[in-house]
């Protein structure tokens, strides 16, 4: 089945600890990005990337780092994590980044830092 | 700066029709989606407006005003299942979306 994937679904981390979170999608689309979702408030964009090769800083970018090696990863890394990295991330991607482009999003990664 | 405003939550009846309203003040525009996301699980596109006026999906219609900086979500025929948050973004001049909080409808039968 077509579409994005992320793993893991959930994670309780240790303070300091480094951790990835993997993005994964299979349509050939050219941009991609991470957002953390938090109660009250609204998506925030991490980072993004519009095409392979190339990535961005969004709103909150702090604290994390991506790559984009090739056009269907784009993992996203803690280097030490903190407890308020304690979020939902979610990794979506669309056709290009632009106007009129619906965002696909994956089911989402609920990291809990303690 | 950048800011969407949408109410926080909102309750209707099984059958009726709600209005979720929106306003949005961005640096540039490049269109208003909307999104539903139900609980635990992914957002997902339901709409996507650049001109002003009403784009109608099925039970689901959104409107725009530019000048205003305002768009609504407008759900007919409500069902149960339509019991979710409905997340407004505005694109902005570097096709980046801001996202609102979203609205949280509860659909009572």
């Amino acid at each position: 089945i077509a579409g994005i994937t992320q793993a893991p679904t959930s994670q309780i981390l240790a303070a300091g600890r480094r951790m990835t979170l993997r993005c994964t999608q299979d349509m050939r689309h050219n941009a991609m990005y991470w957002y953390r979702q938090d109660l009250g408030l609204g998506l925030r964009l991490i980072h993004y990337s519009n095409t392979a090769g190339t990535t961005g800083k969004g709103e909150v970018p702090d604290g994390y780092s991506v790559s984009r090696a090739n056009t269907d990863d784009f993992p996203l890394t803690l280097a030490s994590a903190v407890p308020s990295q304690t979020s939902v991330y979610f990794c979506a991607s669309s056709e290009y980044a632009g106007s009129n482009t619906e965002a696909f999003f994956g089911q989402g990664t609920r990291l809990t830092v303690v | 700066g950048q800011n969407i405003d949408q109410p926080t939550e909102m309750t209707a009846t099984e059958g009726a029709i709600v209005q979720i309203n929106c306003t949005y003040q961005t640096s540039g525009f490049n269109g208003l989606f909307w999104y539903q996301q139900h609980a635990g699980e992914a957002p997902t596109f339901l709409s996507y407006n650049v001109l002003d006026g009403l784009e109608e999906k099925g039970r689901f219609s959104s409107f725009l005003s530019r000048s205003k900086g305002y768009s609504y979500l407008l759900l007919k025929e409500l069902q149960m299942k339509d019991s979710a948050s409905y997340l407004c973004a505005s694109m902005d001049s570097n096709y980046q979306l801001i996202w609102g909080a979203g609205t949280k409808l509860i659909i009572k039968p």
